[in-house]
């Protein structure tokens, strides 16, 4: 199956500072890549996808680049506020396109 | 978004029992389910594909005779987690596409956790 790596594992940064989390993969037939966020006790929710067709999307402080010949993907937060904090799992949809591999998390804290 | 629920949310158990948690897609019909497990602050580690009607299709390393998953119906996957033993304590969450698998997002249930004691 697809092998999804991700760093960093933990993440501190200032309240309206940037954080930057990146994650490989190692199928190139993956063709989705969401990022979900974690909050403790809680479900993933779904913050930004980008396919394979797209190099990059924003929407408002989030944003996603993906370098498909590179396998690499990175999820930018910018003006971080507090209730960003969370753990962020990164995905790769696989070769069947429908069977999805999470990456470790990056916990984030964002210091007021 | 779509909704799936998960049932129980807790679950408490002796060695050697076995327990039946439910994943249900409560506004969409879902022919592809996803069940996870996770550890305390680590990642989802995809265990199987729940397709309705057929087999389950299992990852690699996870035994399908310990992880019973029967998805009947078109809104409804189950995981059996049969003779449960200490070790098979965690956090096991699923997940559905409401586009049927097909790279849409992935709707997850709130998860239940298995204390087997």
């Amino acid at each position: 199956g697809e092998n999804v790596e991700q760093h960093p594992s933990t993440l501190s940064v200032q309240e309206g500072d940037s954080a930057v989390i990146k994650c490989t993969y190692s199928d190139s037939a993956s063709n989705y890549f969401p990022w979900y966020k974690q909050e403790l006790g809680k479900r993933p929710q779904l913050i930004i996808d980008i396919r394979s067709n797209v190099g990059e999307k924003k929407d408002q402080r989030i944003a996603v680049t993906l370098n498909k010949t590179a396998k690499h993907f990175s999820l930018h937060i910018t003006e971080t506020q507090p209730e960003d904090s969370a753990v962020y799992f990164c995905a790769a949809s696989g070769a069947t396109g429908n069977q999805f591999y999470f990456g470790t998390g990056t916990s984030l804290t964002v210091i007021p | 978004g779509a909704v799936v629920s998960q049932h129980p949310s807790r679950v408490i158990c002796k060695s050697g029992t076995s327990v039946k948690i439910e994943c249900r897609s409560l506004d969409f019909q879902a022919t592809t389910m996803f069940w996870y497990r996770q550890f305390p602050k680590k990642s989802l580690m995809l265990m199987a594909t729940s397709n309705e009607g057929s087999k389950a299709t299992y990852e690699q390393g996870v035994e399908k005779d310990k992880f019973l998953i029967n998805h009947a119906s078109l809104t409804l996957s189950t995981l059996t987690v049969t003779s449960a033993h200490p070790e098979d304590s965690s956090f096991y969450i699923c997940s559905a596409s409401a586009h049927g698998g097909n790279t849409g997002e992935l709707f997850f249930g709130e998860g239940s956790r298995l204390t087997v004691l």
